[in-house]
């Protein structure tokens, strides 16, 4: 297994550029969730879904939109990036019920100029 | 507000020392509690957690946690600590998905 995986590793963009950072995980895990994490910050929880076609919003979702269409792929999409997305994006995801422990991705550092 | 503390941002700890990083947490009811370390450029690892039973959990790597409910605490510890221990270390809460994080505290361990 791949785990779960991110893609791109590293992107700069212009502000009010658009991009959408990708992740997948082939554990056939329902919850999957986005962070950002910013130093001294921990992580923030931006977007997470509990299934496929189902998503809700997280601490910080102002920027960002999310879809889930299939169980594997959980892309997260900046309409209009600006300086203050600037962060490291970590993906993770989760088997639902007690078993709560989470797997994340190698993390999506974005830059916005 | 629910919250995760970690109170050190940072802590230091001669190699061969026992190491000790606090977490504590607020909520009602039974909580959830987990501890994750980040390498340097990495995503986070799961090194262990609470979800109910003995309150001293063990983990990967040589760490283990004991769950105070007196004190709403949930301190990670290590007998004996590595230079490889060396990361970013973060306490979670989970309740019902509401996920809390604490703001990761760094250790630092010197040869």
């Amino acid at each position: 297994n791949a785990g779960v995986t991110q893609t791109p590793k590293f992107q700069v963009l212009k502000t009010g550029q658009s991009m959408t950072l990708q992740c997948a995980q082939d554990m056939n895990h329902e919850y999957m969730s986005w962070y950002r994490q910013d130093p001294g910050m921990g992580l923030r929880l931006i977007h997470y879904s509990v299934g496929a076609g189902i998503t809700d919003q997280g601490e910080v979702p102002n920027g960002y939109n999310v879809s889930r269409s299939t169980t594997e792929d959980f892309p997260l999409r900046l309409l209009s990036a600006a300086p203050s997305q600037t962060s490291v994006y970590f993906c993770a995801s989760r088997r639902p019920g007690l078993e709560k422990t989470q797997y994340f991705g190698p993390g999506t550092r974005l830059l916005v100029l | 507000a629910q919250s995760v503390a970690q109170p050190e941002d940072q802590v230091n700890v001669a190699e061969g020392n026992p190491l000790t990083v606090k977490c504590t947490y607020s909520v009602s009811g039974n909580p959830y509690l987990f501890w994750y370390v980040q390498y340097p450029n990495r995503g986070l690892q799961f090194l262990l957690k609470y979800i109910t039973g003995d309150n001293l959990v063990k983990g990967s790597y040589g760490f283990e946690a004991e769950f105070n409910k007196s004190q709403t605490s949930f301190h990670l510890k290590k007998p004996s600590a590595l230079v490889s221990d060396s990361a970013l270390y973060f306490c979670d809460q989970d309740s019902n998905y509401q996920l809390i994080w604490g703001a990761g505290t760094k250790l630092i361990i010197k040869p």
